[in-house]
């Protein structure tokens, strides 16, 4: 079965720090992959998404992500964290075909100090 | 125009009633998903539908868990006779389409409480 891996549940940041939260799937297939954001009271809301092509992906709010297809990793980039990314931040993978189902991983609680 | 809306926002059951939760998905948008929040499970997938059938029902957790979708629109899941490990926060998205290509779009939620 497909899974999904996030390397850090809590992750404190001082302003102007960077970012980079490890996510990990397990599928030998072909995936579709996202990062989701939760911001404190609103919903879940799609930051950015690997379908195919160049492996460097840009979203909104200047985050990036890397697919290493090699590492089966998708791992979410920021240069310089502002306090409004505190959120909570959720790496998913479908499988291309299927009917589109989400798993996602545990999450990663960011909170950024000002 | 109006995203993905829930009904009840919060629901506070005693363990063994019934309760039904409502999604209200993006107009045109034929598949449809619903999801549980809950501490120490992360985000799990429940049941997709596209239009008004389920071909994948393959995260419902029991048999006391059903939904339905009329009209290719609303969709209501329903608990049957409540335990307290379903306290959760059960989330709605829509999508155009129904693959692994398109942006789900997420509702607020239902914060589930089974006292």
């Amino acid at each position: 079965a497909q899974s999904v891996s996030q390397h850090n549940h809590h992750v404190i940041l001082s302003e102007a720090a960077s970012l980079e939260l490890g996510c990990n799937y397990s599928y030998g297939g072909t995936v579709n992959l996202f990062w989701y954001v939760q911001y404190p009271g609103q919903h879940l809301q799609l930051l950015l998404k690997y379908f195919s092509g160049d492996p460097l992906v840009k979203g909104i709010k200047g985050f990036e992500a890397e697919f290493i297809k090699s590492k089966f990793s998708f791992n979410l980039r920021k240069p310089s964290v502002q306090w409004s990314d505190t959120a909570e931040y959720f790496c998913a993978v479908t499988s291309s075909g299927n009917t589109g189902k989400l798993i996602f991983g545990q999450g990663t609680t960011l909170q950024v100090k000002p | 125009g109006a995203g993905v809306s829930q009904s009840p926002s919060n629901k506070v059951t005693e363990k063994g009633k019934d309760v039904e939760l409502r999604c209200d998905p993006i107009s045109g948008h034929t598949a449809l998903y619903w999801y549980r929040q809950s501490l120490g499970q992360g985000l799990e997938f429940l049941i997709y539908f596209q239009g008004n059938s389920a071909p994948d029902k393959s995260g419902l957790p029991s048999d006391r868990f059903s939904a339905e979708r009329t009209g290719g629109s609303v969709s209501t899941l329903t608990i049957q006779r409540t335990q307290q490990e379903d306290s959760a926060v059960y989330l709605c998205a829509s999508q155009v389409g129904g693959t692994g290509y398109n942006e789900q779009f997420f509702g607020p939620g239902t914060r589930l409480t089974v006292l």
